[in-house]
């Protein structure tokens, strides 16, 4: 099993491009979720997503759009980017629909620059 | 609101000693899940351990325990005879319901940055 896998690992972007992160899970996991993390900021939730169809948002959704069409893929879209996107993505999915329990298990992250 | 402090920004070990990093939490829940990850230079995220609320035992995995006292709302990790391969960075969460949709969501601290010393 390849877990959690998150497309590409790098990407700079100028401010107005538009990207699509790609995250994908091959473990059947209900809830899968976005985070960002800054320096000195720890993780914050951008949105999540409870099954195919079914999105939310998390801390932090101003300028990103997810979607879930399937259960294995979690996309999250910058439709304009902008510096203050600069950061570490998190692409996280977890078995159920984030039941107490439930451990999150993380992709490798994306770093972004937005010049 | 749910909150998490981790309020050690940088730790210090000496190899093959036991450290402790301290994390405490504000919530209104009854159930909750409190997880610890590391993350090394690297950049992953790690998972190492995980305390339900309702457990009444303290959880342990390895080299790895917690030290939870509910009533205080702190969850120390113990992480005993410390390798080189432990510095990292070392961030506690909580996970709890959001009642928006019905589901939970994963809060995180700012992280304690470990360095084991030879």
């Amino acid at each position: 099993n390849a877990g959690v896998t998150q497309t590409p690992k790098f990407q700079v972007l100028k401010t107005g491009q538009s990207m699509t992160l790609q995250c994908a899970q091959d473990m059947n996991h209900e809830y899968m979720s976005w985070y960002r993390q800054d320096p000195g900021m720890g993780l914050r939730l951008i949105h999540y997503s409870v099954g195919a169809g079914i999105t939310d948002q998390g801390e932090v959704p101003n300028g990103y759009n997810v979607s879930r069409s399937t259960t294995e893929d979690f996309p999250l879209r910058l439709l304009s980017a902008a510096p203050s996107q600069t950061s570490v993505y998190f692409c996280a999915s977890s078995p159920l629909a984030g039941r107490s329990t439930d451990t999150q298990y993380f992709g490798p992250g994306t770093r972004l620059t937005v010049l | 609101a749910q909150k998490i402090t981790q309020t050690q920004p940088g730790m210090f070990v000496q190899e093959k000693e036991a450290v402790t990093l301290d994390c405490t939490y504000d919530t209104s829940d009854q159930s909750y899940g409190l997880f610890w990850y590391k993350q090394p230079s690297s950049g992953e995220m790690i998972f190492l351990i995980y305390q339900g609320s309702y457990d009444e035992q303290n959880a342990t995995e390895g080299r790895y325990s917690l030290n939870f006292q509910k009533a205080r709302k702190s969850t120390n990790l113990v992480i005993s005879a410390s390798q080189l391969g432990d510095s990292a960075m070392y961030f506690c969460a909580m996970i709890f319901a959001y009642s928006g949709a019905g589901s939970y969501q994963l809060t995180f601290g700012k992280g304690t940055k470990l360095s084991v010393i030879p």
